[in-house]
C-alpha cells in the first residue's frame, strides 16, 4: 500500500539553527501538505502546495517557513534559525482529489 | 476563534460498547467533514468523512453523522475493540476552496477489556 513516508523520524537542533524535514508523498498525489502537533495539542495546518507552487498557508508559516519539491518525488520543509516553541511533530500529508494521507512525522526537538 | 472544537478530551468505554465521539463547528460555511484517528507516535489515518448535502455516512463499523442546524458532527464507532484506542479528531476545510484541513482539539478514546 502506498505511503507518504518522512525522514528523519526525530531531530534534535540547536535553537538558531536551520534544518529541513523530507518528505516522499504518494506518486500521484497532486497536493501536499505540511502540519504540526505540539505535544498534547492538536494537528495544526502550516501550508499546501499544489502545481510547484503554494497554495494555502496558515499564520503559523511566517518568513521563518519555506517549502520546496526540489525533484518529482520529494517535498522539504525548512525551518530557519529554529526557536525552542518550534518543537513539534511535523507531518507531511498528500492527497489526489480527496482524503489526505498523513506520513509518520518527524519529533523535531529544538534545545 | 476555533472552528472545529470536540465536546469531550477523554471517553472510556468497555470492549463492545458503542462508542460516540462529538464536535460543534462554528462555520456555518463549512461543506466538508472528515473524522481523523491518530494512534500512538502515528500520523492521523482517515476514517471518514461526510459532504455537507448529507446527514448521515456509514463506513465499516463507523458512522458519521452531521446535524447542520445546530453544527454538530459525531462519529460512532459499534462494538469498541481495543484497538480502537486512540485521539479521535474532526476537521473542516481551512479554506472551502482549497484543499487543507483544519482540525479540532480530539477525543481520547481508551477502550478497556
Amino acid at each position: 500500500e502506498p505511503e507518504v513516508t518522512q525522514t528523519p523520524s526525530h531531530q534534535v537542533t540547536q535553537m538558531g539553527q536551520e534544518v529541513i524535514l523530507r518528505c516522499v508523498p504518494i506518486s500521484n498525489h497532486l497536493y501536499f501538505y505540511w502540519y504540526r502537533q505540539i505535544l498534547g495539542q492538536k494537528v495544526e495546518f502550516l501550508v499546501s502546495f499544489y502545481n510547484n507552487e503554494i497554495s494555502e498557508k496558515s499564520e503559523i508559516f511566517d518568513d521563518q517557513f519555506s517549502v520546496e519539491r526540489p525533484d518529482g518525488s520529494n517535498f522539504t520543509l525548512k525551518i530557519r534559525s529554529t526557536k525552542l516553541e518550534d518543537s513539534a511533530m511535523y507531518f507531511c500529508a498528500s492527497s489526489r482529489d480527496g482524503e489526505a494521507f498523513f506520513g509518520q512525522g518527524t519529533r523535531l526537538t529544538v534545545v | 476563534g476555533e472552528s472545529v472544537g470536540l465536546h469531550l478530551p477523554t471517553l472510556s468505554v468497555q470492549e463492545g460498547d458503542n462508542s460516540i465521539i462529538n464536535c460543534a463547528y462554528s462555520n456555518s460555511a463549512s461543506d466538508y467533514f472528515i473524522w481523523y484517528k491518530q494512534e500512538s507516535g502515528k500520523g492521523p489515518q482517515f476514517i471518514i468523512d461526510i459532504r455537507s448535502n448529507m446527514d448521515k455516512r456509514q463506513g465499516q463499523r463507523v458512522t458519521v453523522l452531521l446535524n447542520k442546524t445546530v453544527k454538530h458532527l459525531s462519529l460512532q464507532i459499534a462494538a469498541t475493540q481495543p484497538g480502537d484506542s486512540a485521539v479521535y479528531f474532526c476537521a473542516e476545510k481551512y479554506n472551502q476552496a482549497g484543499t487543507a484541513l483544519i482540525f479540532g482539539k480530539g477525543t481520547t478514546l481508551s477502550v478497556s477489556s
